[in-house]
C-alpha cells in the first residue's frame, strides 16, 4: 500500500545552517506530495506541494523536488531561522484522493 | 480569509462524559475530515465526509461518531471518553474535486484533556 518514510528527528541546527529533511514514498501510480509544518500547539499548515514528477514546490525559502526515479521528496532550506523550529510532516495523496498518508514527522530545533 | 475554524481550542472533560468538538469552514469545500493526533505522532484519520456521505476508517473505535448538518459544519462526538482519548483533534477540509490534486487544509486543532 501507499506509505511515506521520513528521517527521524529531532534535527538540531544553528541559525543560518542548511536544512535537509529526507522523505521517501511508496505508491502506485502518480501521487501528489506535500510538506506540512506544525508549530507547537497548532494545526498543520501546508508548506508546499508537487503534483507530478520533476515539479518543485517552494514556499518561504523551503523547496522540495518530486523525484520519481528515487521516489523522494526531500525538504531543503538554505538558511534556517529560529522561527522555523517546528515539526515537519511529509505526506502523499494517491489513488484514494481523500486519504493522506503521513510520515511520522521530523522535529526541527534551530538554535540562535 | 477563508479558513477552517475549530472550537474550543482546549476542552476538558471527565472520564465517560460525552463531549463534542466543533469544526466550521468558510472554504465551501465538499470534504471534511477528522484526525486524532497524539503527542509526537502523525495525525491518524478517524473518518471523513464527502458532502453528506460518511466514510469511517476501519480501525476507528465505535466510541467516535460524527455529524455534518450542513456544508460548513462538522462535529466530532466522543460518547464515553477514556484516558486514552486525550489527544489533539484536527479538522481538515478539501475541495472534493476527484479530477485534481486534493490538498487538505487544517484547522488549529482542539486539545482534549480527559480527567
Amino acid at each position: 500500500g501507499d506509505s511515506v518514510t521520513q528521517m527521524e528527528g529531532p534535527v538540531t541546527l544553528s541559525e543560518e545552517a542548511f536544512l535537509t529533511i529526507n522523505c521517501t514514498y511508496t505508491a502506485t501510480g502518480y501521487p501528489s506530495l506535500f510538506w506540512y509544518v506544525q508549530y507547537p500547539g497548532e494545526g498543520l499548515q501546508l508548506l508546499l506541494k508537487a503534483t507530478k514528477a520533476d515539479d518543485k514546490g517552494s514556499n518561504k525559502g523551503f523547496e522540495a523536488t518530486y523525484r520519481k526515479e528515487t521516489t523522494s521528496f526531500h525538504l531543503e532550506k538554505g538558511s534556517v531561522q529560529v522561527s522555523d523550529s517546528a515539526v515537519y510532516f511529509c505526506a502523499l495523496s494517491g489513488r484514494n484522493f481523500n486519504k493522506f498518508y503521513f510520515g511520522s514527522g521530523t522535529k526541527l530545533n534551530v538554535k540562535p | 480569509d477563508a479558513m477552517v475554524i475549530q472550537n474550543p481550542r482546549y476542552q476538558v472533560t471527565q472520564f465517560g462524559k460525552p463531549v463534542t468538538l466543533s469544526c466550521s469552514q468558510t472554504l465551501n469545500h465538499n470534504v471534511m475530515y477528522w484526525y486524532q493526533q497524539k503527542s509526537s505522532q502523525a495525525p491518524k484519520l478517524l473518518f471523513h465526509y464527502y458532502d453528506k456521505d460518511f466514510n469511517n476508517e476501519a480501525d476507528t473505535p465505535d466510541n467516535f461518531q460524527s455529524r455534518r448538518p450542513n456544508t460548513s459544519f462538522c462535529f466530532l462526538d466522543i460518547r464515553s471518553p477514556g484516558l486514552g482519548d486525550a489527544a489533539m483533534y484536527l479538522c481538515a477540509t478539501s475541495r472534493g474535486d476527484r479530477e485534481l490534486t486534493e490538498t487538505q487544509y487544517f484547522g488549529p486543532g482542539t486539545r482534549l484533556l480527559v480527567l
